[in-house]
């Protein structure tokens, strides 16, 4: 199995500019997760979803950030204005819930945002 | 809000050495806590999980306890390795919501 998939590695834009980070989850995985990491803040769980619906999105920092699961083998995390702030490494995660309200979640490599 | 704390910060010991990372957590409601080993520009790995029920869970030189009660559990790190190095976190969660700690990083001195 290839793992969670996450692209790009690396994105450098400019403040005010769109982002889109995206990820393949582990197929059969049914949930997906997005997580952001900061120094200051450590690693902090944006929204997740659960058969391709959103469960919980308290954690979506501002109306700025959107994601998507338009299918079981792909999600989008969109960022639209960029700030500097939004700077971070972004990781998706996919567990597969069998049945059992947690199991032990897959994580990709992260994509670092760089936003000037 | 749950809070979860890693003490130390970073953690360095000469190799061979067994050794201990701390977690603890503020709400014992939790339905399982899994440590995971972050290596530096890569993702998390899940190195062991415990469900609530259960006190212990062991794979090769690692072994990780749970205390609810007391909302602190252990990763012990059996004849450390320069290959254990690496930032250790552990997790808590009431369901699928993981809330994790700031980490613990980990230096193996050769």
């Amino acid at each position: 199995d290839a793992g969670v998939i996450q692209s790009p590695r690396h994105e450098v834009t400019e403040m005010g500019q769109e982002v889109t980070l995206r990820c393949k989850p582990i197929s059969g995985h049914n949930s997906l997760f997005w997580y952001r990491q900061t120094m200051m803040r450590g690693l902090e769980l944006l929204i997740y979803f659960n058969n391709n619906v959103p469960i919980d999105d308290s954690g979506m920092p501002e109306d700025r950030f959107s994601a998507k699961m338009p299918n079981a083998s792909f999600s989008t995390l969109k960022i639209q204005p960029s700030e500097p702030r939004d700077s971070a490494v972004y990781f998706c995660a996919s567990s597969s819930r069998q049945g059992a309200p947690t199991d032990t979640q897959y994580f990709g490599p992260g994509t670092r945002l760089t936003v000037l | 809000k749950q809070e979860v704390t890693q003490i130390p910060a970073a953690l360095s010991v000469p190799e061979g050495e067994n050794l201990v990372l701390n977690c603890s957590f503020t709400d014992s409601a939790i339905y399982n806590l899994q440590w995971f080993r972050q290596d530096p520009g890569k993702g998390l790995t899940s190195l062991l999980l415990i469900q609530s029920s259960q006190r212990e869970q062991t794979s090769g030189r690692l072994n990780a306890s749970l205390d609810k009660s007391s909302g602190r559990s252990t990763l012990y790190i059996a004849a450390s390795q320069p290959g254990d190095s690496a930032t250790y976190l552990c997790a808590v969660s009431p369901g699928e919501k993981l809330t994790f700690g700031t980490g613990t990083r980990l230096t193996i001195i050769p």
